[in-house]
């Protein structure tokens, strides 16, 4: 059975960092493509990040580009979402998924950004 | 980046009766391979998105056989041949198409009368 946990949300102020990480288990992790799926509260979907299999090519929602980096661990089987210069707008929960083309979600984890 | 727009932005329907939401796409999904990246999600109230279609009209494994996915090029629809309570929540399309970014319609309610 596939299980995606994140974990390392909170409540940030504006301009600080926060690390999500995310646990995969039930499927060969190394050999999919990871994403990160946001959703601010009360609104719909909206892609933040892709990484390929071995890690080595990342992509990056326009609204994110240059304040966040994904990154993967394919012996520890972790998805990892750094978030840097945060802003209020970045206030969501923020999803681990499966695949490119998002076959299976995590529970999600809130990252609330407020002064 | 490609444009998802669904409709109806709020769908109230009767128990045991059909339903129908809309998904138009700002340009073609056929991808170079032939493929048509296009899939349905639900998201049940407090819950996470799960994938019920892949691929304009795949099901995928333990996604009951009322719900359905068609379309082609710009205009694809998910039906629910007879709703029941469980379905009610928010269902979006997504492309995967003219990745990156994968995009995500506005999303469709779908609630009981």
């Amino acid at each position: 059975e596939v299980n995606l946990l994140e974990s390392g949300g909170g409540f940030i102020q504006p301009g600080g960092s926060l690390r999500l990480s995310c646990a995969a288990s039930g499927f060969t992790f190394s050999s999919y493509v990871m994403t990160w799926v946001r959703q601010a509260p009360g609104k719909g979907l909206e892609w933040v990040s892709d990484i390929n299999e071995n890690g080595d090519s990342t992509y990056y929602a326009d609204s994110v580009k240059g304040r966040f980096t994904i990154s993967r661990d394919n012996s520890e089987n972790m998805l990892y979402l750094q978030m840097n210069s945060l802003r209020a707008e970045d206030s969501a929960i923020y999803y681990c998924v499966k695949g490119g083309w998002c076959d299976y979600w995590g529970q999600g984890t809130l990252v609330t950004v407020s002064s | 980046d490609v444009v998802m727009t669904q409709s109806p932005l709020s769908l109230p329907v009767t128990l045991g009766q059909p339903a129908s939401i809309s998904c138009r796409s700002s340009q073609s999904l056929v991808g170079s391979d032939g493929n048509t990246y296009l899939n349905w999600f639900q998201q049940r109230p407090g819950q996470s998105p799960r994938r019920l279609i892949y691929k304009v009209s795949n099901r995928d494994s333990g996604v009951p056989d009322r719900f359905s996915g068609s379309g082609s090029g710009t205009d694809f629809t998910l039906k629910i041949s007879r709703v029941e309570a469980e379905d009610v929540g928010v269902y979006y399309c997504m492309q995967g198409t003219h990745w990156p970014p994968l995009t995500f319609g506005g999303g469709t309610k779908v609630e009981i009368k």
